[in-house]
């Protein structure tokens, strides 16, 4: 079974332009989770999705970032334009509801590493 | 604000000790306690996770310990060894509500194990 599926794996960009990051979640999720890994800032949230529906966007950090779903098996977080403090790790991750006992587990994908210069 | 607290920020050990990473928090309504395991150049995986009706939880040399009253879990490694080092990521969430499905990470323990 495929896991988390992420593109670009590394993306190199000069200041200004436009970022596209993509993610195919596990087949049968229904929670899609865009975070930021940085050395200062830990793991942040960014937005999160439930059936295709934003949650919570409150941890996108400004207009320049936009995240979108259109179908179950699709996302998008964009950065436009970008900037070199944009440069982190973004990771996409998803969950489906297993019940109390089960667990919450997520499943992160392996990463789109961005460098903006 | 910091939903999690966790610590030590890093932490070596030698091959054969104990790793102890420290985690607290706040919502007492949370009700899963998940560590998550991260490799460079990986993305983080569920190592071991913990319900609050349990104080302790071991699956293999990994251990979390569960304190409800003092608002703290922790992980525990024994006989570390090289290929543990890794960075680790305690986490709660609550399975209900407005935040239901969200994680809540500390950190992060960056473990490093010499040999």
């Amino acid at each position: 079974d495929a896991g988390v599926i992420q593109s670009p794996r590394h993306e190199v960009t000069e200041m200004g332009q436009e970022v596209t990051l993509r993610c195919k979640p596990i087949s049968g999720h229904d929670y899609l989770f865009w975070y930021r890994q940085t050395m200062m800032r830990g793991l942040e949230l960014l937005i999160y999705f439930n059936n295709n529906v934003p949650i919570d966007d409150s941890g996108m950090p400004e207009d320049r970032f936009s995240a979108k779903m259109p179908n179950a098996s699709f996302s998008t977080l964009k950065i436009q334009p970008s900037e070199p403090r944009d440069s982190a790790v973004y990771f996409c991750a998803s969950r489906t509801l297993q019940g109390w006992k089960t667990g919450n587990t997520i499943y992160f994908g392996e990463g789109s590493w961005l460098t903006v210069v | 604000q910091q939903q999690v607290k966790q610590s030590p920020q890093s932490l070596i050990v030698q091959k054969g000790g104990i790793s102890i990473i420290n985690c607290a928090y706040e919502n007492t309504a949370f009700d899963y306690f998940p560590w998550y395991q991260q490799f460079p150049g990986k993305g983080p995986a569920l190592l071991i996770a913990i319900r609050p009706d349990v104080s302790e939880k071991k699956e293999g040399r990994f251990t979390i310990s569960f304190n409800k009253s003092a608002k703290q879990f922790s992980l525990h490694i024994m006989d570390s060894q090289p290929g543990d080092s890794a960075t680790y990521f305690c986490a709660a969430s609550l399975d209900r509500g407005s935040t239901l499905g969200r994680l809540y990470f500390g950190r992060g323990t960056q473990l490093t194990v010499w040999p």
